[in-house]
């Protein structure tokens, strides 16, 4: 089937440490996205890629680092210098860049603090 | 600056009542496109509906049903006949620069049997 695969669905980070969480599409999209979801809170937009070698800083983009060396692969990077990582982190993916194309979710990664 | 508002936090109602969940945006653009989501318990996010800002046409899907107002910038969705199946925490979303949606805080919706 086609999707969206983000591991491992749970995530604990030690301080000081850095983490990364996986995101693997197979929808042939071009663009894809890293969201992060606090409680009572809507989804705010991390990074986003519109190309493979490419991507731009979301709204929150600081203490995270993505890269997006595969279409297929868009991980995403939890450093030590995000002072409150605790959240539900969605990936997401759509055809092409554009405001007009929906975006499809995996299931959501969700990191706590040890 | 763009911002999408659902002041709902939360709503509850029983099985086959209908429920309308209100989404109010802001944008300076004359092109936008605005999208509903459904956040099940399971966590991913199901895309529902994407309306471009040229459309007012509402929009029927069964029991879902939309009504896009440019004039009070709303972009309402109603649930008919509601089902258990239908609690999910609902998010309107907007959309101007490519690949950055703007989400509301989403209306935590119960349907009681």
């Amino acid at each position: 089937d086609g999707g969206i695969t983000q591991s491992p669905k749970y995530l604990f980070r030690k301080e000081g440490q850095n983490v990364t969480l996986s995101c693997e599409q197979n929808l042939n999209h071009d663009a894809m996205y890293w969201y992060r979801q606090d409680p009572g809170q809507g989804l705010r937009l991390i990074y986003y890629s519109q190309i493979v070698n490419d991507f731009q800083k979301g709204d929150i983009a600081e203490g995270y680092s993505v890269s997006r060396e595969k279409k297929e692969s868009f991980p995403l990077t939890v450093t030590s210098a995000q002072k409150n990582p605790t959240a539900f982190y969605l990936c997401a993916s759509s055809i092409a860049g554009g405001g007009n194309q929906p975006q499809h979710f995996g299931d959501g990664t969700r990191l706590s603090i040890l | 600056a763009q911002k999408v508002t659902q002041a709902q936090t939360e709503i509850s109602v029983v099985e086959k009542e209908d429920v309308t969940l209100d989404c109010v945006y802001e944008t300076r653009d004359t092109t936008y496109y605005l999208f509903w989501y459904k956040q099940p318990p399971s966590g991913e996010l199901v895309f529902l509906i994407r309306r471009n800002s040229f459309d007012e046409q509402n929009e029927i899907s069964g029991r879902y049903s939309w009504n896009f107002q440019k004039s009070t910038s709303s972009f309402n969705f109603t649930i008919t006949a509601s089902q258990v199946v239908d609690s999910a925490v609902y998010f309107c979303a907007l959309s101007e620069d490519p690949g950055k949606l703007i989400f509301g805080t989403g209306t935590r919706l119960q349907v009681f049997p």
